[in-house]
């Protein structure tokens, strides 16, 4: 199995641009996506296959990719943005993998 | 919209049966593009991957599980069900059942997730 690796935690202030980085060599081959977990709410998809976003996510939210990582960016952070964050991935046998998760902390 | 609702026991014993369903409103447990998944988190922590089933009945689950785990489903009901065996208290956890785009291989819909404690 592989896995994908997350930092634990980012903290940014209002109106910056966070970053929230997912490695996993299996990246290199196979697309991310991206999820927001409020707190005690069920989590909710931002970002697909990499760099789309879904009808109806804010546009500061968008995605990159290179080589064996993703990166989430959040541009023009606000307080509403301060959740935990999911990658999540899929082998090519339909395997699935999460990320560890990151505290996003709006200062 | 489409609306999935987990329900089951919240309090299961060690060594017995954790057993949950999850009833799928708002389109067609049959659609050919869709599986029906349980993803789980422990209390404070991330998610994991519980597995998925087709509605031909055809699942793929966790490796790490699988020796514990059965999903089926029903789809006269419009249902879909979790069956997870010999638990432990590190079963502990909230349950989430899930509607995933089989080509994207992601969740595009979410239960609202139940607790399930395991507890004597």
């Amino acid at each position: 199995s592989y896995e994908l690796t997350q930092p634990p935690s980012v903290s940014v202030s209002p109106g910056q641009t966070a970053r929230i980085t997912c490695s996993g060599e299996a990246l290199a081959k196979q697309y991310a996506h991206w999820y927001q977990q409020l707190p005690g709410q069920a989590p909710v998809l931002v970002i697909y296959t990499d760099t789309e976003r879904p009808s109806g996510i804010p546009e500061r939210f968008s995605g990159s990719s290179s080589g064996t990582t993703v990166t989430l960016n959040i541009s023009g952070v606000q307080a509403e943005d301060e959740a935990d964050y999911y990658c999540q991935s899929a082998d090519s046998s339909g395997t699935w993998v999460f990320g560890g998760g990151t505290k996003l902390t709006v200062l | 919209q489409v609306q999935l609702q987990e329900s089951g026991p919240g309090l299961v014993e060690p060594s017995q049966t954790l057993s949950l369903t999850c009833t799928v409103s708002g389109g067609s447990i049959s659609s050919a593009g869709y599986f029906w998944s349980w993803i789980r988190q422990h209390p404070g922590r991330g998610l994991e991957w519980i597995g998925y089933i087709y509605h031909s009945g055809s699942t793929y689950y966790n490796p790490s599980l699988k020796s514990r785990l059965s999903i089926s489903v029903d789809k006269s009901k419009s249902q879909f069900s979790l069956k997870v065996n010999s638990v432990t208290v590190a079963d502990t956890a909230v349950y989430y059942c899930a509607r995933v785009n089989k080509l994207q291989q992601l969740v595009d819909y979410w239960g609202q997730g139940t607790l399930v404690t395991v507890s004597s």
